[in-house]
């Protein structure tokens, strides 16, 4: 079936560093989704992108959107404590949010 | 409510038993989702709900998963004859209508002995 390839798997890092992270697939998706999930809670969706291409930021936050529709990254500047959790990236075939394929994670740890 | 809710948190039951998982959507979500994470993993897609149909059961494993949602509102995921591995994290979403991003409860963690 369908796979998401996240990497790294894990990150340490310190307060203050910026992150990035990113996700590939064999297959185009028409939709990628970065989710942040902390422990015991549901996913909490970060950023949305509908467009190959597509840049888009939310705060401290900023995503894009490969050209070849196979792959996306997730870039975090400043890194805060509040930031520790694990990202998940996803992808859907269909436009928007339905049927979702989730990449295997990456856990971020920071140090004060 | 104001988000997704799913009851209970947690369910642990015997091996070989019938359990039900109950997930309320935010009120006026037509379109309702069940996915399974198991530890270390991300969530796997089960079935999506239109409405009081599922459009789409491609995900759920095998016939001792089934899902209903008989008024479009609330939806119960029912599993029988549990066995070990069924063990995980149940997530339920919902969105306004499918196309748009939805959003997730806290899951409910089922631990089969």
């Amino acid at each position: 079936g369908q796979q998401l390839n996240q990497s790294p798997q894990s990150m340490f890092i310190q307060e203050g560093e910026d992150v990035s992270m990113n996700c590939t697939s064999s297959s185009i998706f028409n939709t990628w989704l970065w989710y942040k999930q902390d422990p015991g809670e549901g996913p909490v969706l970060l950023i949305a992108l509908y467009k190959a291409g597509e840049l888009t930021s939310n705060g401290r936050l900023t995503a894009q959107f490969g050209i070849t529709r196979k792959d996306s990254f997730l870039n975090i500047s400043a890194s805060i404590p509040s930031d520790v959790g694990i990202y998940f990236c996803a992808g859907s075939i269909i436009q928007g949010a339905q049927k979702l394929v989730f990449g295997q994670g990456t856990r971020l740890t920071i140090n004060p | 409510g104001a988000g997704v809710s799913q009851t209970p948190s947690n369910k642990v039951t015997e091996k070989g038993k019938y359990v039900e998982l109950r997930c309320d959507p935010i009120s006026g979500h037509t379109a309702l989702y069940w996915y399974r994470q198991s530890l270390g993993q991300g969530p796997e897609f089960l079935i999506y709900f239109q409405g009081t149909g599922a459009a789409d059961d491609s995900g759920l494993p095998n016939d001792r998963f089934f899902a209903v949602r008989p008024e479009g509102s609330v939806s119960t995921l029912k599993i029988q004859r549990t066995e070990r591995g069924d063990s995980a994290v149940y997530l339920c979403a919902s969105s306004p209508e499918t196309g748009y991003e939805a959003f997730f409860g806290q899951g409910t963690r089922l631990t089969v002995v």
